[in-house]
């Protein structure tokens, strides 16, 4: 079955540099991956979506790129912000057609002032 | 103003008792989902439904119930045969048929078994 990882430890960061997070799945060939970000007590909230057939999407300060051969997804936050600071979280459509997504359990950053 | 509503934020059950949560949309999706979350977990779905007077079960259906009569409306019963009820739960609607299914999440509703 698919399989989605993201780092459990927590990232932390100095306000100012760039973000880095990871998204691995395996057993699986995903139409486009999703990230969201989740605040303490809050439900996620939608960020980006990125097509298997492009590689790089942006908005404002975050940046995510789609390498379906590694079956990787990068997540970058540049100049980040205390205000950055949550939990992130992956999610890919479920195999076999299906647009219900699966999440994966989320990385929480933490960005230092 | 659009969105998703969850009631209450915080619930407090006794074990044995039955318990509903209540979700209502106004941005006019056709699909509403029920998710559970515990501390260190991902999201697990519970339930979900694509379409009014259907729901299908998701990968933890069991000891939970839903409905669905209204398009806007999808309340969760957690019932006592739920035997760690303990736990955040979400409510999302999303518009399929787009090629994607994006998710608009509610608040949440915090539920503690006493």
């Amino acid at each position: 079955s698919q399989k989605i990882e993201q780092n459990s430890e927590a990232l932390n960061i100095q306000e100012g540099k760039t973000a880095t997070l990871t998204c691995n799945y395996t057993n699986y060939s995903p139409a486009y991956l999703q990230w969201y970000r989740q605040d303490p007590g809050r439900g996620p909230v939608f960020l980006l979506l990125i097509r298997e057939n492009e590689k790089e999407k942006r908005k404002e300060r975050l940046k995510v790129t789609f390498d379906t051969t590694l079956k990787q997804s990068l997540f970058h936050i540049t100049a980040s912000q205390p205000a950055d600071s949550a939990t992130y979280l992956c999610a890919l459509p479920r195999s076999g057609g299906s647009y219900i997504p699966t999440f994966g359990r989320g990385t929480s950053l933490i960005v230092h002032p | 103003d659009g969105g998703i509503t969850q009631s209450p934020k915080y619930l407090f059950r006794k074990e044995g008792q039955n318990v509903t949560l209540s979700c209502e949309q106004n941005l006019n999706h056709d699909a509403m989902y029920w998710y559970r979350q515990d501390p260190g977990q991902g999201l697990r779905l519970i339930y979900y439904s694509q379409i009014v007077n259907d729901f299908q079960k998701g990968d933890i259906a069991e000891g939970y119930s839903v409905s669905r009569e209204k398009k806007e409306s999808f309340p969760l019963t957690v019932t006592s045969a739920q035997k760690n009820p303990t736990a955040f739960y979400l409510c999302a609607s999303s518009i399929q048929g787009l090629g994607a299914d994006t998710q608009y999440f509610g608040p949440g509703t915090r539920l503690t078994v006493l």
